[in-house]
C-alpha cells in the first residue's frame, strides 16, 4: 500500500545545515512535497518536485530525489531558530487525488 | 499564491452538539477539497473527498453519518460533526485544489476542535 516513512526528530545547531529524510513506496507519485508546519498552525507549502527531476534548489532549501530508491531528502542550509517546526514529506499517490503525508520530523533548532 | 481559509480556526464544544467547520478557497475554484484529520504528534489523515455539486467520497473507517460534508460551491466545503463526542477532538485540516496541472493543493489553517 501508500506508506511514506520519515524519521520522527532531528536537532541541529544554529547555523548548521539540516537534512530531512523521507521514503515512499508509490512509484506513480507524479509530485512530492516538503510542508511545513509551526505549533497550532496549519501547513506551509515549502517546495515540491516533479518526479522526472533529481534536485530542486529554492534559496536555502534543497530537495534531493532518487526515484530508483525511492528516497527524497530536504536540506536546509543555515538553519535558523524559526526553521523550528515539523516538516512532513508528501507523496501525490491517494486514490482520490490526496496527499500521503509521512507522520513529520520535529525540527529543534538550538542556538 | 491560492488561499484557503478555515472557520472557527479552534472551537470548544459539549459533548452531544454538533460542529460545523467552513473551509473557503478565496481566490480559485475549488473543484475538490479534502478534509484531513491529525491527532497530535500524528501525521494528517485523509477524511473524506468533497467534489462540488456530488456526494463526498469517505475513507474507509470515518463515518459518514457523523462527519457530513457538503460542497455546495465552487468555493466552500463545509464539515459538520454530528454528535460531538471527546475522542472527536483533533485538528481538521481542508485543502483545495482547482484540478489544474500539477494538482497542488492549497491548506487551510486549520480548525482546533476540542469536545468536553
Amino acid at each position: 500500500g501508500e506508506d511514506v516513512e520519515q524519521s520522527l526528530f532531528l536537532s541541529v545547531r544554529e547555523g548548521d545545515s539540516s537534512v530531512i529524510n523521507c521514503t515512499y513506496t508509490d512509484s506513480s507519485s507524479t509530485y512530492l512535497y516538503w510542508y511545513k508546519q509551526e505549533p497550532g498552525a496549519g501547513l506551509q507549502l515549502l517546495t515540491y518536485i516533479f518526479s522526472n527531476m533529481d534536485m530542486k534548489q529554492d534559496q536555502r532549501l534543497t530537495v534531493l530525489l532518487n526515484k530508483k530508491d525511492k528516497h527524497l531528502s530536504l536540506r536546509i542550509a543555515d538553519t535558523q531558530t524559526g526553521d523550528s517546526a515539523i516538516y512532513f514529506c508528501a507523496e501525490s499517490g491517494g486514490s482520490q487525488g490526496n496527499l500521503i503525508f509521512g507522520k513529520g520530523t520535529k525540527l529543534s533548532v538550538k542556538p | 499564491g491560492a488561499v484557503v481559509s478555515q472557520h472557527p480556526s479552534w472551537v470548544i464544544c459539549k459533548s452531544g452538539t454538533s460542529v460545523k467547520i467552513e473551509c473557503r478557497s478565496l481566490d480559485f475554484q475549488a473543484t475538490t477539497m479534502f478534509w484531513y484529520r491529525q491527532f497530535p504528534k500524528q501525521s494528517l489523515m485523509l477524511m473524506a473527498t468533497s467534489n462540488e455539486g456530488s456526494k463526498a467520497t469517505y475513507e474507509q473507517g470515518v463515518e459518514k453519518d457523523k462527519f457530513l460534508i457538503n460542497h455546495a460551491s465552487l468555493t466552500l466545503s463545509t464539515l459538520t460533526v454530528t454528535s460531538a463526542h471527546p475522542e472527536d477532538s483533533s485538528f481538521y485540516i481542508c485543502s483545495a485544489t482547482s484540478g489544474r496541472a500539477g494538482n497542488e493543493q492549497f491548506f487551510g489553517p486549520g480548525t482546533r476542535l476540542t469536545v468536553l
